[in-house]
């Protein structure tokens, strides 16, 4: 099946550092998603991408849609301690199901 | 305010028993879901319904089961077949069109076997 190969699976920076994420696939998506989970919650959308190279900014985050359509990332500037979360990357094909990548889990140190 | 509920937040088992967990949605979604997620684990798809009185299995299935006969509730019993039940269950909906606007998830049910 479709898989998202999601990098790095976690980061440890420090405050108001800038953080880079990203997701790779073999298989091409017409639709990108970046969700942040926080601990104990469901997680929640965060920026959506629908156009091949698109780039989309949502306050202190930035997202890319992949020219090849098979890749995507997630930065986040100016890191902030509410920063830390659980961020998965999604991509829909087809079959309108999602495929969530395995998540970056951040910690930042004040 | 339109969301998704699940209930309850905490729920503990005894092993051997089925456990029912509810999701209900008002965002008039026709697409209901439910993935499983555990300790460092990215989200594991178990069943979804894309309309009333119609679902399908995910990738992790087996020990499950679903049932939609209103398009606002989609319940999960997690039965005794289920190998290794504790977890955290997210259920999530979404409107089944041609533009994808994500999914809109509950803030999700920790399961314990005791």
């Amino acid at each position: 099946g479709q898989q998202l190969n999601q990098s790095p699976q976690s980061m440890f920076i420090q405050e108001g550092e800038d953080v880079s994420m990203n997701c790779t696939s073999s298989s091409i998506f017409n639709t990108w998603l970046w969700y942040k989970q926080d601990p104990g919650e469901g997680p929640v959308l965060l920026i959506a991408l629908y156009k091949a190279g698109e780039l989309t900014s949502n306050g202190r985050l930035t997202a890319q849609f992949g020219i090849t359509r098979k890749d995507s990332f997630l930065n986040i500037s100016a890191s902030i301690p509410s920063d830390v979360g659980i961020y998965f990357c999604a991509g829909v094909a087809g079959a309108q199901k999602l495929v969530f990548g395995q998540g970056t889990r951040l910690t930042i140190n004040p | 305010d339109g969301g998704i509920t699940q209930s309850p937040k905490y729920l503990f088992r005894k092993e051997g028993q089925n456990v029912t967990l509810s999701c209900e949605q008002n965002l008039n979604h026709d697409a209901m879901y439910w993935y499983r997620q555990d300790p460092g684990q990215g989200l594991r798809l178990i069943y979804y319904s894309q309309i009333v009185n119609d679902f399908q299995k995910g990738d992790i299935a087996e020990g499950y089961s679903v049932s939609r006969e209103k398009k606002e509730s989609f319940p999960l019993t997690v039965t005794s077949a289920q190998k290794n039940p504790t977890a955290f269950y997210l259920c999530a909906s979404s409107i089944d069109g041609r533009r994808h606007y994500g999914y809109t998830f509950g803030s999700g049910t920790r399961l314990t076997v005791v």
